[in-house]
């Protein structure tokens, strides 16, 4: 079985500073590991990926993600968070070894950016 | 290219009703994926459609059920509806990737918001 856990349900960062959103997983094998941000009465957009190789992994809008393998971590981070970038985040992940895109998803971390 | 659509955008039915929501993944996406967002219980996986055949499925009763058609397109259906089944449901679509792992990332849809009452 597979699980995400997102330990923050909301995180509150001035405008300019650093944002970081935490996010740990639970998979058998090797994962696949996603960044989706939602806005309000929207579907999910989808920010970055780990798949294999370096373990920084820069995607959309300025966001990047560690994969860290041993504390099996994949936090998002930005390194100045604009009052646009409030919104939700999910972090998703998918076990190598299975067939198909099922995505088992964290509960989500609100994110609010104050000006 | 045109993103996945979803439609209706919003419903409302009552309890005991069914419904059928409908998907229009993105122009040469073979996997179609559904999900249920509630506040309680967050995304939950419904099922997912490749090739017409469905790969996988979630843990939701028989009422939730699904199918698609040979040109990707896909509905999912609920019948005697629940209070609990108001949610957006979600459609997403993939690429295929190499020998099938799904290692491409999902586009999603709007989400058609369904109320029960």
């Amino acid at each position: 079985a597979q699980s995400v856990a997102q330990p923050e349900d909301q995180v509150n960062v001035a405008e300019g500073n650093p944002l970081t959103v935490k996010c740990t997983y639970s998979v058998s094998g090797n994962p696949y590991l996603f960044w989706y941000v939602q806005y309000p009465n929207r579907g999910l957009q989808f920010l970055l990926k780990y798949i294999t190789g370096d373990n920084l992994v820069k995607g959309s809008y300025g966001f990047e993600a560690e994969f860290n393998k041993s504390q099996t971590s994949f936090h998002l981070k930005k390194p100045s968070a604009l009052v646009s970038d409030s919104a939700l985040y999910f972090c998703a992940v998918r076990d190598r070894k299975a067939a198909g895109n099922k995505l088992t998803f964290g509960g989500g971390t609100r994110v609010l950016v104050k000006p | 290219k045109a993103g996945v659509t979803q439609t209706p955008r919003y419903l409302i039915k009552t309890r005991g009703q069914q419904v059928t929501l409908s998907c229009s993944p993105i122009s040469g996406h073979r996997s179609v994926s559904w999900y249920q967002q509630t506040p309680g219980q967050g995304l939950q996986f419904l099922f997912e459609y490749f090739s017409e055949t469905q790969r996988n499925k979630g843990n939701f009763p028989g009422r939730f059920s699904g199918r698609q058609f040979s040109n990707s397109r896909s509905e999912m259906n609920v019948s005697t509806l629940e209070l609990g089944d108001s949610a957006l449901y979600l459609c997403a679509s993939s690429p295929p990737g190499r020998g099938g792992q799904g290692y491409n990332e999902q586009f999603f849809g709007p989400g058609t918001r369904l109320t029960v009452l």
